[in-house]
């Protein structure tokens, strides 16, 4: 029971190019989303999603797309990297109002 | 509108004195609050939990926190700091705004923990 996984852990872009992060969860949770850690700002929300094949936007969705076509996965895209998207991205699942899991982060260094 | 406020940004104490990191939230409907700990490099941990049962709610670690909904507060304590505890404390608040489970993170506590 894996929990929640993100891929990759780390990753180098250059500006410009484009890259999609995965969030894999095993728990079967309705919700899933993304957020952006960076410092002194706590945890700011990218995007989420309330089910499988639906998505909406979070506090700070400029510049990223999330898809859900399966409800294990929910997927972060750069279509265009810039070094204001360099920070720790965290994926989060939960069901209800239980507890979130989280991912291990993915710490993203955009050059 | 939900909203979540952190009062210290950085919390030093000696080890073997009581912890206190602050937190205030803002709800319009019934809310859960959560307190996470994060390790450096490390994810996020659940410390504790309410929802709506017991207004004291003990955690892992020995942290507990109190909701007081008059107070609008939901601070987390520990009697003895132990040098592992020194991390970043997150308070999060979560409720039904909007139709939907909506979270919303503080900006975060660093504890210090001085030998």
């Amino acid at each position: 029971n894996a929990g929640v996984t993100q891929t990759p852990k780390f990753r180098v872009l250059k500006t410009g190019q484009s890259m999609t992060l995965l969030c894999a969860q095993d728990m079967n949770h309705e919700y899933m989303y993304w957020y952006r850690q960076d410092p002194g700002m706590g945890l700011r929300l990218i995007h989420y999603s309330v089910g499988e094949g639906t998505t909406a936007k979070g506090e700070v969705p400029d510049g990223y797309n999330v898809s859900r076509l399966k409800k294990q996965n929910f997927l972060l895209g750069l279509e265009s990297a810039a070094p204001s998207q360099t920070s720790v991205y965290f994926c989060a699942t939960r069901q209800g109002n239980t507890e979130a899991f989280f991912g291990q982060g993915t710490r993203l260094t955009v050059v | 509108a939900q909203s979540v406020t952190q009062l210290d940004s950085h919390v030093s104490v000696s080890e073997g004195t009581p912890v206190l990191l602050r937190c205030n939230y803002s709800s319009s409907y019934s809310p859960s609050l959560f307190w996470y700990v994060q390790h450096p490099n490390k994810g996020l941990q659940l410390l504790l939990k309410y929802t709506s049962a017991a207004t004291l709610v003990k955690g892992i670690n020995g942290f507990e926190a109190e909701f007081k909904k008059s107070e609008t507060s939901f601070h987390l304590t520990k009697p003895s700091a132990h040098m592992s505890d020194a991390a970043e404390y997150f308070c999060v608040v979560s409720d039904r705004a909007g139709g939907y489970q909506k979270v919303t993170f503080g900006t975060g506590t660093k504890l210090q923990v001085i030998p």
